[in-house]
């Protein structure tokens, strides 16, 4: 079955520090690849995606990029601000498959610092 | 602004009663979801529906139920026989089958006191 493992945390950084959180999967198919923010007390929000192998997904000064070949998709932002403070998910959307659903990592909480 | 409305935010319930969750959204989306989501254990998937009158259990459906009438509305209800309520809940849909992401909700706490 398809599987999302994301590095544990928390993490905890100093404001304009470099971020790095890991992202590796297990999937049957083709998959599309997501990387969600969840402030406190709200639902998760789409941070960015890509669907093909080699895509790099950005927004908000976050990147991703699809490995095919190390099944990864590692979150980076260059210099990450107080309100970058929030959880991450990684998520698979398994295309190959008939498996109509989302499977997550189990999020990894950042925190930064001033 | 479409989107999806969850409520309410904050819900409170006694031992041994059942409780709906509301989930309503206008982005014409055909998908649905409900998610749990407990400290450290990430989000777990009760139950979704693709299309109305239709839905499937996700990997954690005992002690709930969920109904599909219409293509907006998809409540969950968390009935006396979920040992363990307490938790922050999540809808989302989809306009596919998930391959461009998922929009969610704000979320509903539910408290058993």
């Amino acid at each position: 079955g398809n599987s999302v493992t994301q590095m544990e945390g928390p993490v905890t950084l100093s404001e304009e520090a470099f971020l790095t959180i890991n992202c590796t999967y297990t999937a049957t198919g083709y998959p599309s690849l997501f990387w969600y923010v969840q402030y406190p007390g709200e639902g998760l929000q789409l941070l960015l995606k890509a669907t093909k192998a080699d895509d790099k997904g950005s927004n908000k000064g976050f990147e991703a990029t699809y490995r095919k070949e190390t099944t990864s998709f590692h979150l980076e932002k260059g210099s990450v601000q107080v309100s970058d403070s929030a959880v991450y998910f990684c998520a698979l959307s398994d295309r190959g498959g008939s498996n109509y659903k989302l499977t997550f990592g189990k999020g990894t909480l950042l925190t930064v610092n001033p | 602004d479409g989107g999806i409305t969850q409520s309410p935010k904050y819900l409170f319930r006694k031992e041994g009663q059942n409780v709906t969750l509301s989930c309503e959204q206008n982005l014409n989306h055909d998908a649905m979801y409900w998610y749990r989501q407990d400290p450290g254990q990430g989000l777990r998937l009760i139950y979704y529906s693709q299309i109305v009158n239709d839905f499937q259990k996700g990997d954690i459906a005992e002690g709930y139920s969920v109904s599909r009438e219409k293509k907006e509305s998809f409540p969950l209800t968390v009935t006396s026989a979920q040992k363990n309520p307490t938790a922050f809940y999540l809808c989302a849909s989809s306009i596919d089958n998930g391959i461009l992401g998922y929009t969610f909700g704000s979320g509903t706490r539910l408290t058993v006191v």
